[in-house]
């Protein structure tokens, strides 16, 4: 099976711009999750999708919204950049959603990230 | 205090060292998740256990619920193991709470 994949890996974008990143979870999965990574707040939870739905969402201003298809590809945007969103952007897929545990069936896998510098 | 500690946060061995890193946590969890993240940024998805001990080849997790407490073993370690390890137990409602992670420097 393909991996998660996401497009684009690298991105610079000017304060004030919006971006858009995608992502496409494993074939199966149907929960996609998005993190940001800085060097100093570490990794944080952005949001999670599953079936094109919201499931649960992080502390982060509404700037940053995200969308999931019925194929389970997943896009994420955020609007009027600022100088703090550089960071990396990492989606994790997995098989289903975390309402509960079961082996396997929350496990998530990472994509390669997409480096985006706001400049 | 943070909700979950990884000890040490730098950790460098030589080659062929039986390498643990452990972590310990204050909520109660579902499962936790252990996790390889290289120079490049890539994050690799190493254990999900809720009980006991799981192998994979030179790696082996062990975790304690009741004492809230995780390890993770590196048998034989080789330049190549050299990454940030972090440890996210899944808290009780299935969200994942991240450490800071290990730095791991495997010498030649």
């Amino acid at each position: 099976k393909a991996g998660v994949t996401q497009t684009p890996r690298y991105l610079i974008k000017t304060r004030g711009q919006q971006v858009t990143l995608s992502c496409s979870p494993i074939s199966g999965h149907r929960s996609v999750s998005w993190y940001q990574q800085t060097p100093g707040q570490g990794l944080q939870f952005l949001f999670e999708y599953f079936s094109e739905t919201q499931r649960n969402k992080g502390n982060f201003p509404g700037r940053f919204s995200g969308r999931q298809f019925s194929n389970s590809r997943s896009e994420m945007n955020v609007s009027t950049l600022e100088l703090g969103d550089s960071a990396l952007y990492l989606c994790a897929s997995s098989e289903g959603q975390r309402r509960f545990y079961r082996e396997g069936y929350n496990e998530q896998f990472f994509g390669p990230g997409t480096r985006l510098t706001v400049l | 205090k943070n909700e979950v500690e990884q000890s040490p946060q730098n950790l460098t061995a030589q080659e062929g060292e039986f390498i643990t890193i452990n972590c310990s946590y204050s909520v109660g969890i579902s499962a936790l998740h252990w996790l390889q993240q290289h120079p490049g940024g890539g994050i690799v998805s190493l254990f999900m256990l809720s009980s006991g001990k799981k192998k994979h080849g030179r790696l082996i997790a062990t975790i304690n619920i009741q004492e809230k407490h995780s390890s993770l073993h590196i048998t034989a370690s080789h330049p190549r193991d050299s990454a940030v390890y972090i440890c996210a137990p899944m808290d009780s409602n299935y969200q994942l709470i991240w450490g800071a992670g290990t730095k791991l420097i495997i010498k030649p």
